[in-house]
C-alpha cells in the first residue's frame, strides 16, 4: 500500500547538522519531495529530487536518495534555530491521469537547541 | 507570484452551521488539491481537480463535505452541517501539470466547530 514513514522528534543543537530520514512504498515513484512546516504556516517546498538521482544538493540542504532501499534523507548543514518546524517528505503516485497524487509522511519535528 | 489564497484564515462556528472555505490557486496552475490537517491522522487529501474538474474525491469524509471549482481562479470547500470533529486545519494547494509535480500550499483555514 501507499507509506511513507519517518521518525516524529529530532532534537539537534545549533550549529550541527540534521539528517531527517524517510522510507516510501512506491518504487515507481518519479520524483520525491521535502516539505517544511513552521507553527500555524502551510507546507513549503524546500526541494526536491528526480528518482533517477542518487544526491541533490542546494545550500545548506543535501538530499540522499536510495531506490534500491526507498530510502530517502534531507541533511541540513549548520543547523539554526529558525530550522525548528515540521519537515514532511513526500513521494508523487500517478493516478493514470495526468495529474499526480502526493504521498506525504506523518512528519519529523526538528527541534534545534541553541 | 501571490501564492495560493485561502480565506478565512480562521472560522469559528457552531455545530450544525454551514461553513464554506474559498481557495485561489496560484494564476497558471491547472490542478487544485484540498487536504484536511489534524494531530490525529496528519495531512489527508479530501479532494483534487484537474483543469477545474473533480478527479478523486475518495477522501471526502462524508457526504456532509462537497468542494467546487467553477473556474480556474476559485474554488470552495463547503461542510455542512458541521460538527465538532471537523475542527482542523484545512489547506488548499495548486500545481502546474507540467514540471517536477510539486504541490504549493496556501496558509491554510483554521476551522473550529464548538
Amino acid at each position: 500500500g501507499e507509506d511513507v514513514e519517518q521518525s516524529l522528534f529530532l532534537s539537534v543543537r545549533e550549529g550541527d547538522s540534521s539528517v531527517i530520514n524517510c522510507t516510501y512504498t512506491d518504487s515507481s515513484s518519479t520524483y520525491l519531495y521535502w516539505y517544511k512546516q513552521e507553527p500555524g504556516a502551510g507546507l513549503q517546498l524546500l526541494t526536491y529530487i528526480f528518482s533517477n538521482m542518487d544526491m541533490k544538493q542546494d545550500q545548506r540542504l543535501t538530499v540522499l536518495l536510495n531506490k534500491k532501499d526507498k530510502h530517502l534523507s534531507l541533511r541540513i548543514a549548520d543547523t539554526q534555530t529558525g530550522d525548528s518546524a515540521i519537515y514532511f517528505c513526500a513521494e508523487s503516485l500517478r493516478d493514470g491521469g495526468a495529474t499526480n497524487k502526493l504521498i506525504f509522511g506523518t512528519g519529523t519535528l526538528l527541534a534545534v537547541q541553541p | 507570484d501571490a501564492g495560493v489564497i485561502q480565506s478565512p484564515r480562521h472560522e469559528v462556528t457552531e455545530m450544525g452551521q454551514e461553513v464554506t472555505l474559498r481557495c485561489k490557486p496560484i494564476s497558471g496552475h491547472n490542478s487544485l488539491f484540498w487536504y484536511r490537517q489534524t494531530m490525529m491522522r496528519g495531512l489527508e487529501l479530501l479532494i483534487y481537480f484537474n483543469n477545474n474538474v473533480p478527479i478523486d474525491d475518495s477522501g471526502m469524509p462524508e457526504d456532509r463535505f462537497s468542494a467546487k471549482m467553477p473556474n480556474a481562479s476559485f474554488s470552495t470547500l463547503k461542510i455542512q452541517p458541521s460538527e465538532p470533529r471537523d475542527s482542523a486545519v484545512y489547506f488548499c494547494a495548486s500545481r502546474h501539470t507540467r514540471g517536477a509535480g510539486e504541490q504549493y500550499f496556501g496558509p491554510g483555514t483554521r476551522l473550529t466547530v464548538t
